[in-house]
């Protein structure tokens, strides 16, 4: 298994602003891993960060918007740039630990925009 | 990329009824997932089925995976108010990267 920790679990950020998650993990990982769960939705990959590679962006997704750093095998960054109300979400840091097929997640970053 | 429809969107029902959900995918599940997630906190993994026609219990929890792989459901009996959340299926595919379905929101009323 492995424990996660975001900051900021909650923030209100004013439109046009970018704010930027971290990400930690008590453990090395490969792979990180970041998504977006709309208000009363699923989730959605933005997507995947490796150490020492760009991060890997979903259809939808690109970098100028939602950058994406990975510094080592414990953390990663994640920045919602010029941000606008559409952007308001929970931002879900999860990583997959070696040797099985399950992820773990954070508790998430809720982001409001007004 | 894989389509994960779950069924119901939402489900309310009484303290002590029984359930089902459902999850079914336009392709072949890699490994299945079912995770739930609570308000305020990251989604949490129930348990995994790998193999066709494969049925875990998990306390009051059943699951089954479809023989062909490509559908699964969550039975609840006796639903407790701690059921209560939402209920996400996922597909880890050969990338390592994990899939959500639509999601039920299931609230059980005491």
């Amino acid at each position: 298994s492995a424990v996660i920790s975001q900051k900021p679990s909650r923030d209100i950020c004013q439109r046009g602003t970018s704010l930027t998650i971290q990400c930690q993990v008590d453990s090395q990982v490969t792979m990180m891993f970041w998504y977006r769960q709309q208000p009363g939705q699923s989730l959605t990959l933005i997507a995947t960060a490796n150490q020492g590679s760009e991060a890997t962006y979903e259809s939808g997704f690109v970098i100028d918007k939602f950058p994406i750093s990975r510094p080592n095998l414990t953390f990663s960054t994640l920045t919602v740039s010029n941000m606008s109300p559409e952007d308001s979400s929970i931002y879900l840091c999860s990583v997959d630990p070696p040797g099985g097929n399950t992820i773990y997640f954070g508790e998430g970053s809720w982001l409001t925009v007004v | 990329t894989q389509l994960l429809e779950q069924s119901p969107q939402f489900l309310s029902i009484q303290e002590g009824e029984n359930l089902t959900v459902y999850c079914n995918s336009s392709s072949v599940f890699s490994s299945l997932q079912w995770y739930r997630q609570e308000p305020g906190e990251g989604p949490v993994l129930l348990v995994t089925v790998v193999t066709g026609g494969e049925v875990k219990k998990l306390k009051r929890l059943t699951f089954q995976f479809g023989d062909a792989r490509k559908d699964s459901s969550l039975h609840i009996t006796a639903a407790q108010t701690g059921d209560t959340g939402l209920y996400l299926c996922a597909d880890g595919d050969t990338g390592n990267q994990f899939y959500f379905g639509t999601g039920t929101s299931l609230t059980v009323i005491p």
